[in-house]
């Protein structure tokens, strides 16, 4: 257990369905992310959250829509996926020092899609 | 950012030592240099970081040279449970989110 607990672990959906994916760190960090990591290819960073705020959208589909009510909490709304959306979607957080370095940059262990 | 370029795979037999290098030729003053690890189907883990020189804990190794412009990592006497993805990367300091580049998978053999 590395603080980070992502659930569920997997996930089938229907192109149809709409699901949440649920992040919480025990870290006590103040930024949460989201990213996903396709098969054979380099993580990439989908969604930044600082105190609460989103700060960065990296051109993430609007089919992906996060949520963060709190320091502790990242959710991840999904909604008519596509079956290229199947992927592993990891959540991260760390705690944001002065002048925006990150430390203790923790990622839970995922959540396995896969979108039919 | 600065791009890292890493072998994308490595082949070594239990108890060996391996040795990973990744360069960073346009590495910038303020930013280091960090190691993570991951295993199929799991989120990354940190292994180690470093500025300059060489830097030491009970997993691995980091080497940095003067330029900084290259890093090594350094996997002790390697069982099979090290067989994984290794990250290099290079962090900005004033930029909270990590970015990964393809890694090295490496494959330890019995």
């Amino acid at each position: 257990e590395t603080g980070v607990t992502q659930t569920p672990r997997h996930l089938v959906m229907g192109m149809t369905n709409k699901k949440s994916l649920k992040c919480e760190q025990h870290l006590g960090h103040n930024a949460m992310y989201w990213y996903k990591q396709s098969a054979k290819k380099p993580l990439e960073l989908m969604f930044v959250y600082n105190f609460k705020e989103q700060t960065e959208n990296n051109s993430v589909p609007s089919r992906f829509s996060p949520e963060c009510p709190n320091s502790s909490h990242l959710f991840l709304h999904l909604h008519t996926l596509q079956p290229e959306d199947s992927a592993l979607y990891l959540c991260a957080s760390s705690q944001e020092g002065p002048g925006g370095a990150s430390y203790g940059y923790t990622f839970g262990s995922g959540t396995r899609l896969t979108v039919v | 950012l600065a791009k890292t370029t890493q072998p994308i795979s490595m082949d070594s037999y239990e108890g060996q030592e391996v040795n990973i290098t990744c360069s960073h030729n346009n590495i910038a003053t303020n930013d280091y240099i960090t190691w993570y690890q991951q295993f199929p189907s799991q989120g990354p883990r940190f292994i180690i970081q470093g500025y300059k020189t060489k830097v030491t804990n009970e997993v691995a190794s980091l080497f940095i040279p003067a330029d900084r412009k290259s890093s090594t990592l350094s996997l002790p006497r390697v069982s099979l449970s090290d067989t994984a993805v290794y990250y290099c990367l290079v962090v900005d300091t004033g930029r909270r989110a990590l970015t990964f580049g393809s890694g090295t998978r490496l494959q330890v053999q019995p």
